[in-house]
């Protein structure tokens, strides 16, 4: 299985400012097949990122995602009161499937 | 537009079983996989398992096998998650998400997701 670390746990970040969230996997991910999500409090997951670097439809250019192999990162350069969330990384393998990282929250200092 | 449209909310003992379904509208529904994914309460999201509408076919996380089946009516356009032998373990908010395969096999839709309670 490969398993997806996100760093930092926590990212005390206030409006207008950037947010570097970090996801590392355990092995190699082929063909880029990583996307984030983003989840406020009592509501479902929203895709931002697919392709590592492709943003989903209706997202802001203010979310940017990049990297390749093992590391992969979202950035949220300007932050908005709304983008205070939690974040997930997510994979794609032939075995087993799809798997999450634990998440990133990011809170407002 | 673009909907999946779970069960209500259920309420088990432990060792019973429980069947989620997922109805979805707006597209074809045999074109996209079907994902399970579930989330206890302050905790991350657990990918279950997958099932191809069109085909019937599924894989599921090695967790939950032997537990979990996950099935597809194509004349109702719904699938359907039932997890066996329950414990207070399995106590989560359960979601079906459509697959894009051509979008990196990321998850762009997502339904309103069934609260399970597991209790004695």
């Amino acid at each position: 299985e490969n398993v997806l670390t996100q760093s930092p746990g926590t990212l005390l970040l206030s409006p207008g400012e950037s947010a570097t969230l970090s996801c590392r996997a355990s092995h190699l991910i082929g063909g880029n097949y990583v996307a984030w999500y983003q989840q406020k409090a009592g509501h479902t997951p929203r895709l931002l990122i697919y392709g590592a670097s492709t943003r989903a439809t209706g997202i802001p250019d203010r979310f940017r995602g990049s990297g390749s192999g093992t590391d992969f990162t979202l950035t949220i350069v300007r932050l908005e009161p709304e983008d205070f969330a939690v974040y997930y990384c997510q994979q794609y393998g032939s075995s087993p499937g799809w798997t999450f990282g634990q998440g990133t929250k990011l809170e407002i200092e | 537009q673009v909907q999946l449209v779970q069960s209500g909310a259920e309420v088990k003992k432990p060792g019973a079983s429980v069947k989620v379904s997922c109805k979805a509208s707006g597209y074809t529904f045999i074109n996209y996989e079907i994902n399970w994914v579930r989330q206890a309460a302050g905790q991350g999201l657990e990918w279950m398992g997958w099932v191809n509408p069109k085909s019937g076919n599924t894989g599921y996380a090695q967790k939950f096998k032997g537990r979990v089946s996950m099935t597809r009516d194509t004349t109702v356009e719904t699938a359907y998650m039932e997890l066996s032998n329950l414990s207070l373990e399995d106590t989560a908010v359960y979601y079906c998400a459509r697959v894009v395969r051509s979008n990196s096999y990321s998850m762009d839709v997502w339904g309103q997701g069934t609260t399970v309670t597991v209790s004695s």
